[in-house]
């Protein structure tokens, strides 16, 4: 079953703040996070840990909630270079190789 | 440069023909990956294999089969082409099951 991923887009200014959510219907372990340019393949940013701490890269940082099976990426003072397709991907059980539909984000300058 | 190769970059195919994309990785994966990405669907697991020697099914395997012969080599076979399978296709491989992916840069097929 898919992360339900929210929200599905956001237009934001450079230099501005963004959160994005991601949810489990089911126990995870672990959240990994992606990253996706238009035209271009899916790029691995980070994983959360169940019971780890708080990832960060670059001005980007994520957390996991594994009570409530969800994790959220904020994006800080946001950079051109930020615009992309964002997606989890969340690890439980058997499968948990599926994806959540994305996030796009579009920052203007 | 380590990393995976996929062949062709794009193809035109006519629907009912037999297709085969290829997929590479010289990193010592154990574990691989096929995705098709749709607009408005994300990427949906075709097929994967944990090992050389073993494959498993994802979300959306009708119409699609794999093998994976040696750790390197991970194809994925469209028997009979229909246009709903007109997509862009990553394959992708990690060190083990758990451990983060890595995309090949993808095949985009037209099925007509």
């Amino acid at each position: 079953q898919q992360p339900v991923q929210s929200p599905q887009a956001v237009i934001l200014r450079e230099g501005e703040d963004a959160v994005i959510n991601c949810s489990s219907s089911k126990a995870l372990y672990s959240v990994h996070w992606y990253r996706q340019k238009h035209g271009e393949a899916p790029v691995f940013l980070m994983i959360l840990l169940k019971g780890g701490e708080q990832m960060r890269h670059e001005k980007i940082s994520a957390s996991f909630n594994e009570k409530k099976q969800q994790s959220s990426l904020y994006l800080t003072a946001s950079q051109l270079s930020y615009s992309g397709t964002y997606f989890c991907q969340g690890r439980g059980g058997a499968d948990g190789l599926t994806f959540g539909k994305g996030t796009h984000l579009i920052i203007q300058p | 440069i380590a990393g995976i190769t996929q062949a062709p970059t794009s193809q035109i195919l006519a629907a009912g023909r037999r297709m085969t994309l290829r997929c590479t990785q010289d990193m010592r994966h154990n574990a691989m990956y096929w995705y098709r990405q749709d607009l408005g669907l994300g990427l949906r697991l075709i097929h994967y294999s944990n090992t050389a020697g073993t494959t498993g099914k994802g979300e959306v395997p009708d119409g699609y089969s794999v093998s994976r012969a040696n750790t390197d080599d991970f194809p994925l076979t469209l028997a009979s082409a229909v246009p709903s399978q007109t997509s862009v296709y990553f394959c992708a491989s990690s060190v083990q099951r758990d451990s983060p992916l890595h995309f090949g840069n993808g095949t985009r097929l037209t099925v007509t």
